[in-house]
């Protein structure tokens, strides 16, 4: 049990449609990370909150955005979801956004895009 | 691109055995981190490693950091049904250290 909680843990969409998932952090941990793991393969790192603001983003769209709440909760949207977007989203919260901080993991949101 | 490639991709051993996964890369990083993932949930991070040559033991599973910190293996002795799993290695971006990229794992299978 991490502490890192996520919802919906399933969700399914057509093609056009937009998403939101979200994650709530550990407590005392002030940044989120998210990834995308499609089906057998290792997590993608989409981007990372720190203090409410984008702290890095990986090689995604601008269809791909996100929220971090002063509570440290956070938000992932995607909107004209493609079929290639069903996969695994994982969130990850830590104490600091800095290298080699032990990376808190939820369970995931799996999407479907239909 | 750093690219990590872990071998093999699918590993099934009786209970007892031994067995080393291996994670390699054409490109230097400054630290690796080994993960162990369960169907339905999240990876959960079992070690990192920072100095080039170095070991670190955590009960039965052994993690080495080669020399040019381009690759790194794990070992477990005396493979247990609980050690069944995908096993991730990871290392930080040169340009964002905070995203870290990931192996496509080695899925393990350990029989009673």
């Amino acid at each position: 049990e991490t502490g890192v909680t996520q919802s919906p843990t399933h969700l399914i969409k057509t093609r056009g449609q937009q998403v939101t998932l979200r994650c709530s952090s550990q407590s005392g941990h002030n940044t989120v990370s998210w990834y995308q793991q499609a089906l057998g393969q290792g997590p993608q790192f989409i981007f990372q909150y720190y203090r409410e603001e984008e702290n890095g983003r990986g090689n995604f769209p601008p269809r791909f955005s996100g929220l971090q709440f002063p509570n440290y909760s956070s938000e992932l949207n995607v909107n004209a979801l493609e079929l290639d977007d069903s996969a695994l989203y994982l969130c990850a919260s830590s104490s600091q956004s800095v290298a080699n901080e032990k990376l808190f993991f939820g369970s995931g949101t799996q999407l479907s895009v239909l | 691109t750093q690219l990590l490639e872990q071998s093999p991709q699918f590993l099934s051993i009786q209970e007892g055995e031994n067995l080393t996964v291996y994670c390699n890369s054409s490109s230097v990083f400054s630290s690796l981190q080994w993960y162990r993932q369960e169907p339905g949930e999240g990876p959960v991070l079992l070690v990192t490693v920072v100095t080039g040559g170095e070991v670190k033991k955590l009960k039965r599973l052994t993690f080495q950091f080669g020399d040019a910190r381009k690759d790194s293996s794990l070992h477990i002795t005396a493979a247990q049904p609980g050690d069944t799993g995908l096993y991730l290695c990871a290392g930080p971006s040169w340009v964002f250290n905070n995203d870290m990229r990931f192996g496509a794992g080695t899925r393990l299978t350990v029989k009673p």
